[in-house]
């Protein structure tokens, strides 16, 4: 069966500083990868997604990066906060097929201050 | 662009009444749509898809149909449990290359005993 971990589970960072948040998925080669983002009782925004090892594509522009060092692993990060990037952050795998399924992680919640 | 329209919420009903959640979605190409429903501090998870128009989903009691004519894909359950209460998101996917969803704002759904 198919994994999906999230790291940290939770962040409380400075306005300014840098961020790096991580997901692993296990138990499936290949998969698509995406990381979205959640306003406090807002919607889902799709903010980038990889189909391949060092291939990730931005959908919007949130100052924020991502990549994708392994198959199994897909980081985002930025060098400086704004208070903006407060919400939940979570990772999604889909398999590499048209218009398929796309399964969350136990999301990440980040507070900027 | 694509975009889904779905029900305002808050939604607060008592247990064993019916539920609609209404979707609407404009997109010019051919979508699968989605239901996924997210429960307090986790992420996203799929309740059910359905990639071809006039065909019906359906899972733990909850049951919608892809309406291409109307462009609607209302969420149905005849009568709901407290264990319904949760966000409920529909979606849609169209295979530009990105595999990218567009999700509607979310109903939130509260459900008294």
């Amino acid at each position: 069966a198919q994994t999906i971990h999230q790291w940290p589970v939770a962040e409380i960072k400075a306005v300014g500083s840098p961020l790096s948040l991580g997901c692993t998925i296990k138990g499936k080669s290949s998969p698509n990868l995406y990381w979205y983002w959640q306003a406090t009782g807002g919607t889902l925004q799709q903010l980038f997604y990889s189909i391949t090892v060092g291939q990730v594509e931005s959908v919007v522009q949130l100052n924020l990066s991502a990549s994708r060092p392994k198959d199994d692993q897909f980081i985002l990060s930025t060098e400086k906060l704004l208070l903006s990037h407060s919400g939940f952050y979570l990772c999604a795998w889909s398999l590499n097929r048209n218009q398929d399924t796309q399964y969350f992680g136990p999301g990440t919640r980040l507070l900027v201050l | 662009g694509d975009s889904v329209t779905q029900t305002e919420g808050p939604v607060t009903l008592s247990e064993g009444t019916s539920l609609t959640v209404n979707c609407s979605y404009e997109t010019k190409q051919y979508p699968t749509l989605f239901w996924y429903v997210q429960y307090p501090g986790e992420g996203p998870q799929l309740l059910f898809k359905v990639p071809k128009a006039n065909e019906k989903g359906s899972n733990r009691g909850f049951e919608a149909t892809y309406n291409k004519e109307a462009t609607s894909f209302h969420l149905q359950k005849a009568s709901v449990q407290e264990s319904d209460s949760a966000v409920y998101y529909c979606a849609l996917s169209v295979n530009y290359g990105n595999e990218k969803i567009t999700f509607g704002a979310g109903t939130k759904l509260t459900i008294k005993p």
